[in-house]
């Protein structure tokens, strides 16, 4: 099964910051059909995840432009430019190229 | 608009079976497919399964031997029944159509005598 490895664990941030997560698999996620089925996901406080970004670097429905994806191959990052309270929570990144899926760990952002 | 709902029994003993029920609307089951996650207590999210649009299935490898993910496309309900439960299954059950756009609110089972 395809690891998905975040770091860091926890990210300790102000306000109006930017910062970045990185999520490394251990194979390639670009599929057979040229897509690559990485995404992430968002969970506040008590409440089902919500999904930022779809296929690396789109923005969902909804989403704020403070949120952008990069990335390739094995490599990829979420970055946050100008962190609002509303941010704070765990961010999860996800595989689907690869059945079975797997999700990364986990990035739990705090306020510093 | 697209939803879904979990149901389901609150506590299940140890060593019986779960059954949950994700109850669709605003899209066909025939046309999406539906994913299974789960999340113990203060922990993170872990991948269960997934029941696609042809109706095929995938399973997380650790879980495969005790899960099955079915469906009945003219209920829009999808089903997850997982047997030999212990303690460790204790977690929020999540459905969400895949790829993960839209998500129940997701329902807590306790494992426990």
């Amino acid at each position: 099964d395809v690891v998905l490895t975040q770091t860091p664990s926890i990210l300790s941030a102000t306000i109006g910051q930017s910062v970045s997560i990185s999520c490394r698999s251990s194979q390639s996620l670009l599929d057979s059909d040229g897509n690559t089925y990485l995404y992430w996901f968002l969970q506040r406080p008590g409440q089902s995840p919500q999904r930022l970004i779809y296929l690396v670097s789109n923005l969902g429905s909804g989403v704020p432009n403070r949120f952008s994806g990069s990335g390739s191959g094995t490599d990829f990052t979420l970055k946050i430019s100008g962190v609002e309270a509303e941010d704070l929570g765990v961010y999860y990144c996800m595989q689907a190229t690869h059945a079975p899926y797997t999700f990364g760990a986990g990035t739990k952002l705090e306020l510093k | 608009q697209v939803q879904l709902k979990e149901s389901g029994p609150g506590l299940v003993q140890p060593s019986q079976t779960l059954s949950l029920t994700c109850t669709v609307s605003g899209f066909s089951l025939s046309s999406y497919g539906v994913i299974w996650v789960r999340q113990p207590p203060g922990k993170g999210l872990e991948w269960m399964g997934v029941i696609w649009g042809n109706g095929n299935t995938n399973y997380n490898s650790a879980l495969k031997s005790r899960l099955s993910i079915s469906r009945d496309t003219s209920k829009s309900q999808v089903y997850l029944k997982m047997n030999s439960l212990q303690t460790e299954d204790t977690a929020t059950y999540y459905c969400a159509r895949d790829p993960g756009a839209y998500w129940g609110q997701g329902t807590l089972v306790t494992v426990s005598s």
